[in-house]
């Protein structure tokens, strides 16, 4: 079974909205990293929140971690259309170094 | 500057038919490797892992196999390829933070 799982599984906003997406997992980690992935593409690293971190902050990005419910929240400020995108929480689980384990992924899309 | 180097970006294969994936890495030494797949409109899957030359663990019994020739070099293999091998299969490096740098992927059909 995955250890991540993103919801919802999909949205649907407008330019200049925010997007926010959820993050829930079941073991104990090391961090909880964010990729997105345009279609047909490798995914690409957006940001990385370590397990004692609560809230970090990238250009447009907002990750929030709350370990006692084992849950993160992805947060796209003012989005434009070129986020459209899936985008993925990964988990570094604690005795698992170095192998990352995804969620199926929240796909969103931004509308001119 | 590293970079990592996926091909073939596509593959149609028939049932039975052998499989060669290859994955480079430049610009660093000593890489972790992996190879990913990612069935339609899900996540990735882990398959294989490698800590260096000649080392690597399976993440799932399947009819895949995986070899690390020379330090940045992963390869993706299978003697005879099944209809569930079907997929986007994504190679991936890290070092230190374990963030991870993925190349283009390749899809694999099998028909």
């Amino acid at each position: 079974s995955q250890q991540g799982e993103e919801d919802p599984q999909a949205l649907s906003i407008q330019e200049g909205e925010n997007a926010t997406m959820n993050c829930s997992y079941k073991t104990s980690i090391n961090n909880l990293q964010w990729y997105r992935q345009n279609s047909g593409r490798g995914l690409v690293h957006l940001i990385l929140i370590r397990s004692n971190e609560r809230e970090k902050h990238s250009g447009r990005l907002r990750v929030t971690l709350d370990t006692s419910k084992k849950s993160s929240s992805l947060l796209i400020t003012a989005s434009r259309a070129a986020d459209t995108a899936s985008y993925f929480c990964a988990t570094d689980v604690s005795d698992s170094w170095g192998k990352l384990q995804f969620g199926a992924g929240t796909q969103v899309v931004v509308t001119p | 500057s590293q970079t990592i180097h996926q091909w073939p970006a596509t593959l149609v294969q028939p049932v039975g038919s052998p499989l060669s994936l290859e994955c480079t890495v430049e610009g660093t030494s000593n890489p972790n490797l992996y190879w990913y797949r990612q069935a339609a409109g899900r996540g990735l899957q882990l398959l294989f892992y490698s800590v260096g030359i000649g080392q690597i663990s399976s993440e799932v019994p399947q009819n895949l196999s995986a070899s690390r020739p020379q330090d940045r070099q992963f390869i993706l293999s299978s003697k005879k390829l099944l209809l569930s091998d079907s997929g986007f299969y994504l190679c991936a490096w890290s070092k230190g933070a374990n963030v991870l740098t993925f190349g283009a992927g390749s899809r694999l059909t099998v028909l």
